[in-house]
């Protein structure tokens, strides 16, 4: 199976702070990442798909970039709402294997 | 606007199984695969399997082969994951959530709608 792997594992911010997170895979899964955010209790939400395209209703400030095995996520300005783990998939191959996770946290 | 209703909560003892739907509400799977998704207690997601329900096939993880079965009843648009032979390793939350785009199970797909999770725990 592919791995994921995603770093840092907690992310320390503040409101307004541009915040990068790096997922690498283990092989080459070309373009097919995505990245989801989850807040406690309640079920992931797509962000981003195919490693750079915003899915619909998404803000703005979150961006996706990276091919091949290094991807990063960035959030041009955290916001409140922004505080929560993000997850990486790869969906490459049926194992659709995701990164173990990163908290935003306030500063 | 389609969404996905999870079943309650369980809590089976070890060596049993569990059984837990997930109903389109306000609509039909649309022909959109269906996927199984699991988070143990502050871990990360696993995919299980997936199943497209308008031809019945399936796509399991090798982790689960042989331990879990996915189907659906296309007259109440729900589907429904079994698994058996339950561990204490099992105990989760585990989510339906929906391919964002409908390719008939030929090439994975992300998820853009999920159910509310079921929280299964295993203990004797």
């Amino acid at each position: 199976d592919i791995q994921m792997t995603q770093s840092p594992s907690t992310l320390s911010a503040s409101v307004g702070d541009r915040v990068s997170i790096t997922c690498r895979a283990s092989q080459n899964i070309n373009f097919w990442l995505a990245w989801y955010q989850q807040k406690p209790g309640k079920a992931p939400k797509l962000l981003i798909y195919e490693a750079s395209a915003l899915q619909s209703g998404v803000p703005s400030r979150f961006s996706g970039s990276g091919s091949e095995t290094e991807f990063t996520l960035t959030i041009s300005s955290l916001q409140p709402d922004d505080f929560a783990i993000y997850f990486c998939q790869q969906y490459s191959t049926y194992s659709h294997t995701f990164g173990g996770g990163t908290k935003v946290e306030i500063k | 606007q389609v969404q996905l209703v999870q079943s309650g909560a369980e809590v089976k003892m070890p060596g049993s199984s569990v059984k837990v739907s997930c109903k389109a509400s306000g609509g039909t799977f649309d022909n959109y695969a269906i996927n199984w998704v699991r988070q143990a207690p502050g871990q990360g997601l696993e995919w299980m399997g997936g199943i497209l329900p308008a031809l019945g096939r399936t796509k399991y993880a090798q982790k689960f082969q042989g331990r879990v079965t996915i189907t659906t009843d296309g007259s109440t648009s729900t589907a429904y994951m079994d698994l058996t032979s339950l561990i204490s390793d099992d105990t989760a939350v585990y989510y339906c959530a929906r391919d964002r785009m409908n390719t008939a199970m030929v090439t994975p797909e992300p998820f853009d709608m999920w159910g509310q999770g079921t929280r299964v725990t295993v203990s004797s």
